[in-house]
């Protein structure tokens, strides 16, 4: 059964850049079948998806987080990362990693990871 | 960039009631429409996929209906499981948009 989890520091200060890892298991990363993304939400808020990534490299962002989102893949740890700069109190929130499939449906999500933003 | 907006933002209902959730698209986006169902603290939950497909799992109570811009998610007979967000999402053109969400509480 495929599972994610995300880990990284549950403390940004602001301006600093945001990282994050997910960890793929009990699949790999390298199927051709499906994308890896990163969607977020503030506490009480709803749902935003930050960009995705396939196993080659290929990204696609939100256009309102583009320039200051990275997303990256390293295949031989079955991992893909997030950074997010020059952070501020509005990127507080709980951050998701999950698997796109065909029409880029989520299933399955990390449990999540809230990453806040306070110096 | 496509936006997705649900209606209502809040929803009151009983346990036995029948319940329905719009969410409606600023453009066609065929019936590219999923589902989901998210509880406090957890991750979100498939439902629905291709806006009527049942995910594999998900109760019989839960239906989806539309194309184009307007989409429906109905529960049939509200359990007190369902208490719950419901969010729509779109993927076009490789972006993805979640409606703002609907939360269902006890009334």
């Amino acid at each position: 059964q495929l599972q994610l989890q995300e880990s990284g520091p549950g403390l940004v200060k602001p301006s600093e850049t945001l990282s994050l890892t997910c960890t793929v298991s009990g699949g790999s990363i390298s199927s051709s079948s499906y994308y890896w993304g990163w969607i977020r939400q503030p506490p009480g808020k709803g749902l935003e998806w930050i960009g995705s990534i396939y196993y080659s490299g290929s990204t696609y962002y939100n256009p309102s987080l583009k320039s200051r989102v990275t997303i990256s893949v390293d295949t031989s740890k079955n991992q893909f990362s997030l950074k997010l700069s020059s952070v501020t109190a509005a990127d507080t929130a709980v951050y998701y990693c999950a698997r796109l499939g065909v029409q880029w449906l989520v299933r399955p999500w990390g449990q999540g990871t809230l990453v806040t933003v306070s110096s | 960039d496509i936006q997705m907006t649900q209606s209502p933002s809040t929803l009151s209902a009983s346990v036995g009631d029948r319940v329905t959730i719009t969410c409606r698209a600023s453009q066609s986006i065929s019936s590219w429409l999923a589902w989901y169902q998210q509880k406090p603290g957890k991750a979100p939950k498939l439902l629905i996929y291709k806006a009527s497909s049942l995910e594999s799992g998900v109760p019989s109570r839960f239906s989806g209906s539309g194309s184009g811009t307007e989409f429906t998610l109905t529960i049939s007979s509200l359990q007190p499981d369902d208490f719950a967000t419901y969010y729509c999402q779109q993927y076009n053109s490789y972006t993805l948009t979640f409606g703002g969400g609907t939360k269902v509480e006890i009334k």
